[in-house]
């Protein structure tokens, strides 16, 4: 089964910071990799598949990159709305998730 | 305009089984590509894959839930149907259902279990 490591586990930042969290898989996956932004009481929302591809109406200060066993999502600018917890995920039929990165206001 | 919306009990007792059901609008399961899943978040902590069944009746169970996990789907009235048995106060989460893309969800229902 391919696991996905995420780090770190929490940051803290400033609004106009860009952050930067890494998704590590314990096999190669290609770019079958999503990332998801999660705030409580509310569904995940998509952000990027494919490792890079950017989900319709999201803004383009999030980016994506990675291939193989690292990725990273990018946060250009972190904006007050962007304080959550982002998740990856394999993208295959076991979709698996990574443990999740807090972002949070310093 | 694809729409998903969980319904089931918000609480279970430990051992009973929870039978969760997602009713879906905008997509057919009959539709060849097509799938529905179920996530899970217990409360502060992270997001759980639990199951995926797909237009062609593949079923895809998470390995650590195998056992426990059934997922079923009724095309004529649009619904995914999971059922957990053997359910434990560690099963206390809230359960979204997901369009097979991922990029719908529903709103999630919150279920405790405790006697």
């Amino acid at each position: 089964d391919i696991q996905l490591t995420q780090s770190p586990s929490f940051l803290s930042a400033s609004v106009g910071d860009r952050v930067t969290i890494t998704c590590r898989a314990s096999q190669g996956i290609n770019t079958f990799l999503a990332w998801y932004q999660k705030k409580p009481g509310k569904a995940p929302k998509l952000l990027i598949y494919i490792a890079s591809t950017l989900q319709s109406g999201v803004p383009s200060r999030f980016s994506g990159s990675g291939s193989g066993t690292e990725f990273t999502l990018t946060i250009n600018s972190l904006q007050p709305e962007d304080f959550a917890t982002y998740y990856c995920q394999y993208l295959n039929r076991d979709p698996t998730f990574g443990g999740g990165t807090k972002v949070e206001i310093k | 305009q694809i729409t998903l919306k969980e319904s089931g009990p918000a609480l279970v007792k430990p051992t009973q089984t929870l039978t969760l059901t997602c009713t879906f609008s905008g997509f057919s399961l009959n539709t060849r590509g097509v799938g529905v899943g179920w996530i899970r978040q217990p409360p502060g902590k992270a997001l759980e894959w639990l199951a995926l069944i797909f237009w062609n009746d593949d079923e895809r169970y998470s390995p650590s839930l195998k056992s426990r996990l059934t997922i079923t789907k009724d095309t004529s009235r649009n619904q995914v149907v999971l059922t957990m048995t053997n359910m434990d106060p560690v099963d206390t989460a809230t359960y979204y259902c997901v369009y097979g893309d991922f990029d719908y969800w529903g709103q999630g229902i919150l279920v405790t279990v405790s006697s």
